[in-house]
């Protein structure tokens, strides 16, 4: 069955520091998402991405972030100036088709800012 | 500002007895639900959904009964295996609003004990 593909699936990182996250997600789909979940929090909504553009994004992803789909294989999520804050389990997904039914997640990557 | 609720945080289950797992919803635009479950260590994963023109939905041993005046909706699964086990997300999206993308609850830890 076809997967989305998370990398890596830890990363700690010092405050302050830029971090990118990767995702390769599934190769025939179009829309492409990004989820955050705070420890023992709700999963949020950071941003989606459409046809090599943002299509939505939330209040959380401010300035500090940013997407980008480089080489038509991968999805990534970089955050430039890292705060404790941003310390969550980041969730890539992508679907074929604006998510009526649900999109496929990937494992995810733990981020841990130091 | 929770416009899904899942105010349960666990539930405990014994084997081949029903799970009823509850989800509250404040925001009047949502028009189409949808259930993820998630195992440790992977991803959410797309279970069942359902639009606001039905009331119920059936795929195996899972249902999801929506009641649009109560603003609730929940998901039974009959009878429960002790594989169930997991994190169920409850999300709502406004997408006759222009939106599919999904809101999503806090979880509730389903445990069935064998």
């Amino acid at each position: 069955e076809p997967e989305v593909t998370q990398t890596p699936s830890h990363q700690v990182t010092q405050m302050g520091q830029e971090v990118i996250l990767r995702c390769v997600p599934i190769s025939n789909h179009l829309y492409f998402y990004w989820y955050r979940q705070i420890l023992g929090q709700k999963v949020e909504f950071l941003v989606s991405f459409y046809n090599n553009e943002i299509s939505e994004k939330s209040e959380i992803f401010d300035d500090q972030f940013s997407v980008e789909r480089p080489d038509g294989s991968n999805f990534t999520l970089k955050i430039r100036s890292t705060k404790l804050e941003d310390s969550a389990m980041y969730f890539c997904a992508s679907s074929d088709r604006a998510a009526n039914y649900g999109y496929t997640f990937g494992s995810g990557t733990r981020l841990t800012v130091v | 500002d929770q416009q899904v609720k899942q105010n349960s945080p666990s539930l405990s289950v014994q084997e081949g007895r029903i799970s009823i797992l509850n989800c509250d919803y404040t925001n009047s635009m949502f028009d189409y639900f949808l259930w993820y479950k998630k195992y440790p260590a992977e991803g959410p994963t797309f279970l069942i959904s359902i639009s606001s023109i039905k009331d119920k939905n059936e795929d195996g041993r899972f249902t999801v009964f929506l009641n649009k005046s109560a603003k609730h909706l929940s998901l039974h699964i009959v009878p429960s295996q002790p594989g169930d086990s997991a994190v169920y997300f409850c999300a709502a999206s406004a997408v006759s609003g222009g939106s599919y993308i999904p809101t999503f609850g806090r979880g509730t830890s389903l445990i069935v004990h064998p």
